[in-house]
């Protein structure tokens, strides 16, 4: 099956400054790529996502890159507030079914004031 | 309405209780989701619905047993639980294959 591996666990930046968080995949025919936030004790959002026919997708601080051949995708935070703390997670779809997610073992993000 | 909802928040049970978790969605998306999470873990999948049919199940034991009955609700019945099924339980749903959206979880205590 999929896997899906995440670094760093840990990440701390100072406010105002970019974070990078990186997954890799194992199952060529995965094609959707989507990043989800958790707050402690909340639901996980889904904040942004990529499909395998894209290289890279941003919204407004938030930018996603997909390598395919390279089986690799990161996030990329500008500009981070202190409300973006948080866990991050990657998941891919598995056996190419994007309903069939894998995720990564996440991401905690702290940005200092 | 663009949420999901989920109810109980919070659950404890024994053993040998018999309790099902209950999921809303009125957005009208055709797929569901049940995910176990323990703490500091991602979510891991337990099933899916497709078109109120069941389509994926995760090798999940049959102490977990999910049911959908129309659309708009997915339910999981429990039964002689272990104290190693002690989570969050979250529910998903989604319109397309893509995009989808969790809702609160409820955390489940097995005592």
């Amino acid at each position: 099956g999929e896997n899906v591996e995440q670094h760093p666990s840990t990440l701390s930046v100072q406010e105002g400054d970019s974070a990078v968080i990186k997954c890799t995949y194992s199952d060529s025919a995965s094609n959707y790529f989507p990043w989800y936030k958790q707050e402690l004790g909340k639901r996980p959002q889904l904040i942004i996502d990529i499909r395998s026919n894209v290289g890279e997708k941003k919204d407004q601080r938030i930018a996603v890159t997909l390598n395919k051949t390279a089986k690799h995708f990161s996030l990329h935070i500008t500009e981070t507030q202190p409300e973006d703390s948080a866990v991050y997670f990657c998941a891919a779809s598995g056996r190419g079914s994007a309903r069939q997610l894998t995720f990564g073992s996440g991401t905690q993000l702290t940005v200092l004031p | 309405d663009t949420e999901v909802t989920q109810t109980p928040k919070h659950l404890v049970m024994g053993m040998t209780n018999k309790k099902s978790l209950k999921c809303e969605q009125h957005m009208g998306h055709r797929a569901m989701y049940w995910y176990k999470q323990k703490a500091k873990k991602p979510p891991e999948l337990m099933f899916v619905y497709s078109y109120e049919k069941l389509s994926i199940n995760e090798s999940v034991p049959s102490r977990f047993s999910p049911e959908c009955p129309n659309s708009s609700l997915l339910n999981l019945h429990l039964h002689a639980l272990q104290p190693e099924d002690s989570a969050l339980y979250l529910c998903a749903s989604s319109q397309s294959p893509y995009e989808q959206y969790f809702g609160p979880g409820t955390r489940l205590t097995v005592t």
